[in-house]
């Protein structure tokens, strides 16, 4: 079960942008680079995903490092409903793998 | 419905009495899968059910716990003679496939137990 390591907490100022890093050193190449986020009270949410090449959506980009040991979160412009709680998990893509979804690191947007 | 369903959204329960919570998939969705979520603490998984195969159950915290998915379709969770530990909220989430497209979650139910 490859493991994922993001720092506890992060701040960003409102309308700025936002990094949000997540090391997984032991990722093999069969696994796919999740992102999800859990807002207040509520279930998490998908954010986005990868496996080599950087990706873009509506909510957020991915940054992939070349060797796939780290990625990125990318907030363009944080606003006060992006305060949340941020996972990075690995999905195998080969067949079913347990997931565990580590305390992810809690953004603070400040207005 | 639009997204997956959980009731009932609180549960405060006596200590020692059984409850049962459920989970209402995507219509279409064949994965399963239930986490439980205590205070201040990331998702701790504890069973997945994909399709007609045998369930995976190996999170289950104790053999007071148990789940069943009835026609592929809604799951519940049985916590037996609960115990004040067991307050935490559970989420229940369903996926497409394996979970390659993403999960999808409900929003949980609050269990406490007093």
């Amino acid at each position: 079960d490859a493991k994922t390591t993001q720092p506890n907490s992060m701040e960003s100022n409102e309308e700025e942008p936002v990094h949000l890093p997540c090391n997984h050193s032991t990722i093999s190449g069969t696994d796919y680079i999740h992102w999800y986020r859990q807002l207040p009270s509520q279930g998490p949410e998908y954010v986005i995903h990868g496996l080599t090449s950087n990706v873009n959506n509506r909510m957020a980009s991915l940054a992939i490092a070349e060797d796939r040991k780290s990625s990125t979160l990318i907030l363009h412009r944080a606003t006060l409903r992006d305060a949340a709680v941020y996972y990075c998990i690995l999905r195998d893509f080969e067949g079913y793998q347990k997931v565990t979804f580590g305390t992810g690191t809690k953004l603070q947007v400040i207005p | 419905g639009a997204g997956v369903s959980q009731s009932p959204s609180n549960k405060v329960t006596e200590k020692g009495k059984d409850v049962e919570l459920r989970c209402d998939p995507i219509s279409g969705h064949t994965a399963l899968y239930w986490y439980r979520q205590s205070l201040g603490q990331g998702l701790e998984f504890l069973i997945y059910f994909q399709g007609n195969s045998a369930p995976d159950k190996s999170g289950l915290p104790s053999d007071r716990f148990s789940a069943e998915r009835t026609g592929g379709s809604v799951s519940t969770l049985t916590i037996q003679r609960t115990q004040q530990e067991d307050s935490a909220v559970y989420l229940c989430a369903s996926s497409l496939d394996q979970g390659l497209s993403g999960y999808t979650f409900g929003s949980g139910t609050r269990l406490t137990v007093v």
